[in-house]
């Protein structure tokens, strides 16, 4: 496979469950993504590791918790979500610095009953 | 002020159109500029970077105006398939790591 893969790519959840998206990315890229676009607002930047550390997070609550085991794979733990919490959520990667286009999978569709 | 700003649209545009859209930024810091594309539920893609210089790719044209704090993006000769959103994504640089802030997107539809 090539690029950024996510999965899954639907996942309906309620608000009680504990559930957990994946990320990977082939480009040997050193910086990843998590983003949230929800309808009719821009893309939100969540969370931003590089070289597998964190090195952002943009106040998420705490309800959302990711993990980035090795440079390659990022993952996002979910529990106790609030239907609010319904949304696009896409990973992106790309090489560390400013001046690089990042790479986006094709996200998860999230739905919080 | 939002940090990226952008009008929401939608553009609607006959084919051949030339249709232009703007994008200011309130964080004077910032460093990279780019124009994604993203389709109707698909992820952004990158369209084009934006240099200081200006550039152009075909049918495509970008400006950054530094002083105003505004990048724009103009399509020539507008075909069906550039209907999309546009998103405007600045890159300011904070302690070292680079954090991408993205427009709401600039809706665009071209009619035959």
């Amino acid at each position: 496979e090539t690029g950024v893969t996510q999965t899954p790519r639907h996942l309906v959840m309620g608000m009680t469950n504990k559930k957990s998206l994946k990320c990977e990315q082939h480009l040997g890229h050193n910086a990843m993504y998590w983003y949230k676009q929800s309808a009719k607002k821009p893309l939100e930047l969540m969370f931003v590791y590089n070289f597998k550390e964190q090195t952002e997070n943009n106040s998420v609550p705490s309800r959302f918790s990711p993990e980035c085991p090795n440079s390659s794979h990022l993952f996002l733990h979910l529990h106790t979500l609030q239907p609010e919490d319904s949304a696009l959520y896409l990973c992106a990667s790309s090489p560390q610095g400013s001046y690089n286009e990042q790479f986006f999978g094709p996200g998860t569709r999230l739905t919080v009953l | 002020r939002k940090e990226v700003e952008q009008d929401p649209g939608p553009f609607n545009v006959p084919e051949g159109a030339t249709v232009a859209f703007n994008c200011t930024y309130s964080n004077s810091a910032s460093q990279s500029f780019f124009w994604y594309r993203q389709d109707c539920r698909k992820e952004p893609k990158l369209l084009m970077s934006v240099y200081s210089s200006g550039n152009e790719d075909g049918r495509f044209t970008a400006q950054l105006n530094r002083a105003s704090q505004y990048i724009s993006l103009l399509i020539r000769d507008s075909k069906l398939s550039d209907s999309a959103t546009y998103l405007c994504v600045v890159q300011p640089r904070a302690g070292g790591s680079y954090i991408p802030t993205f427009g709401r997107g600039t809706s665009l539809i071209v009619h035959p």
